[in-house]
């Protein structure tokens, strides 16, 4: 199927660094979803980008949608420990039916 | 509304053994989907539903089962269990395409050991 690679596996951060975790896919997307996972929890669902160049923000997230709508990226501002989980990318299957995920960027945060 | 609920939480079978893991929704969702977390591996599609009575294989089939005789219910059958199967299993689930909105709702999970 579709594979969408993900950068950074692990990212180490202290509270109040940005971070950023990017997504690439070898064809185009006609969209992107972004969720996140808390240890120990299942995947939420974050965001959806449809639109080539698209960016969305949601408070101190900034999710963007390439212009060739093949790579996606994860911006957070001044990070909170609040932040800490995975992050994926998840990108429609061949069939358009399902979802695949990248393999996750995940996020520790220190005080 | 419940969501989509996954039973059992826990589960340790021996290598061999048959289960089956059972996934609701209450939302009317037509697609629903189960996939497996490894660590360092992200979550895997292993099997996929557009509909009652339509199934079909994700990226890891082998050694599962799946059927979809009802909306509401997707489980997912181990066939004979054996180690290489200990993993977290999510069930999830979403309106069909053409929707306004695609979000995927994930259940809580199920976490199997097999020895």
């Amino acid at each position: 199927g579709q594979q969408v690679m993900q950068i950074p596996q692990y990212q180490h951060v202290q509270e109040g660094e940005d971070f950023t975790t990017y997504c690439n896919s070898s064809t185009t997307l006609s969209n992107i979803q972004w969720y996140k996972q808390r240890p120990g929890g299942h995947p939420v669902f974050l965001i959806q980008l449809v639109k080539s160049g698209e960016v969305k923000k949601q408070k101190r997230l900034t999710f963007q949608f390439g212009e060739a709508k093949k790579n996606s990226s994860l911006h957070i501002t001044a990070t909170q420990t609040t932040d800490v989980g995975t992050y994926f990318c998840a990108g429609p299957s061949n069939s358009g039916y399902a979802l695949n995920f990248g393999k996750g960027t995940s996020l520790l945060v220190t005080p | 509304n419940a969501g989509v609920t996954q039973t059992p939480k826990f589960q340790v079978l021996k290598t061999g053994q048959s289960m089956t893991l059972q996934c609701a929704q209450d939302m009317n969702h037509e697609y629903m989907s189960w996939y497996r977390q490894d660590p360092g591996m992200g979550l895997r599609l292993i099997h996929y539903s557009v509909g009652a009575g339509i199934t079909d294989q994700g990226e890891v089939p082998n050694g599962y089962n799946v059927s979809r005789s009802t909306t509401e219910d997707f489980p997912l059958r181990l066939l004979s269990a054996a180690p290489s199967q200990t993993s977290v299993y999510f069930c999830a689930s979403r309106p069909r395409l053409g929707s306004s909105y695609n979000e995927q709702f994930f259940g809580p999970g199920t976490r199997l050991t097999v020895l």
